[in-house]
């Protein structure tokens, strides 16, 4: 089965600061789901990557897929409270056809402090 | 819009108890899956209904069951209920054939 491993567990970094969350797979990543929980919420659906190279952004934020690494980045530049919380990396890890069976890493938590 | 919503948000019950947790699927998806949170851990997949039947499972037991409806929405239900069986809830729903999911906020189950 695959498993996702995140790094780093969790980060604390000044408000304004760059950071870069990394998620790596144990199998070939066909499509890479990023999310966003508030401690104890639901989560929110942020970035879908799906093809090897792929890169996204959405406001502050820009995530890779990297097919060969097995290996996707979250980067957040200019970092500001609003983004605290835990985001989650997803995969779908039966060649893009597991719709909506997804495995998720362990989770990053970010604190962003004024 | 209206969202994912699930319900109760918060619940206790004893070991060896049955729960039930509920769930309302966004407007126009017709796919539901649930999802188990531990404390610290990222969701684990429990499984998915489509079409009201159960449509791939996660590596969850038997007591673990779920039933969806004709409206879409869905129920949870777990029997003999154990201390590790204490986490988030979440329920997702989703359009046939898409991987982009719409969670709900949870139901927290705590067993004492």
């Amino acid at each position: 089965s695959q498993e996702l491993e995140q790094s780093p567990q969790s980060l604390i970094v000044q408000e304004g600061k760059n950071l870069t969350i990394n998620c790596t797979s144990s199998k070939t990543l066909y499509g890479l789901y990023w999310y966003k929980q508030k401690y104890g919420e639901g989560l929110i659906f942020l970035m879908m990557l799906q093809k090897g190279g792929e890169e996204k952004s959405h406001e502050k934020i820009t995530a890779k897929l990297d097919e060969k690494k097995q290996q996707s980045s979250l980067h957040i530049t200019a970092s500001q409270p609003s983004h605290a919380g835990i985001y989650l990396c997803g995969a779908d890890g039966a060649g893009g056809t597991s719709y909506g069976k997804l495995t998720f890493g362990q989770g990053t938590i970010l604190t962003v402090h004024p | 819009e209206t969202g994912v919503t699930q319900s109760p948000t918060h619940l206790i019950k004893t070991r060896g108890q049955q729960v039930t947790l509920r769930c309302s699927s966004q407007s126009g998806h017709n796919t539901v899956s649930w999802y188990q949170q531990a404390l610290g851990q990222g969701p684990q997949f429990i499984f998915q209904y489509y079409r009201e039947e159960e449509n791939g499972r996660g590596n969850f037991p038997p007591r673990f069951s779920g039933l969806q409806f004709p409206n879409y929405s869905s129920e949870l239900n777990v029997n003999a209920l154990e201390l590790d069986d204490s986490a988030l809830y979440l329920c997702a729903s989703s359009l046939t054939g898409a991987n982009v999911l719409t969670f709900g906020a949870g139901s927290r189950l705590t067993v004492l």
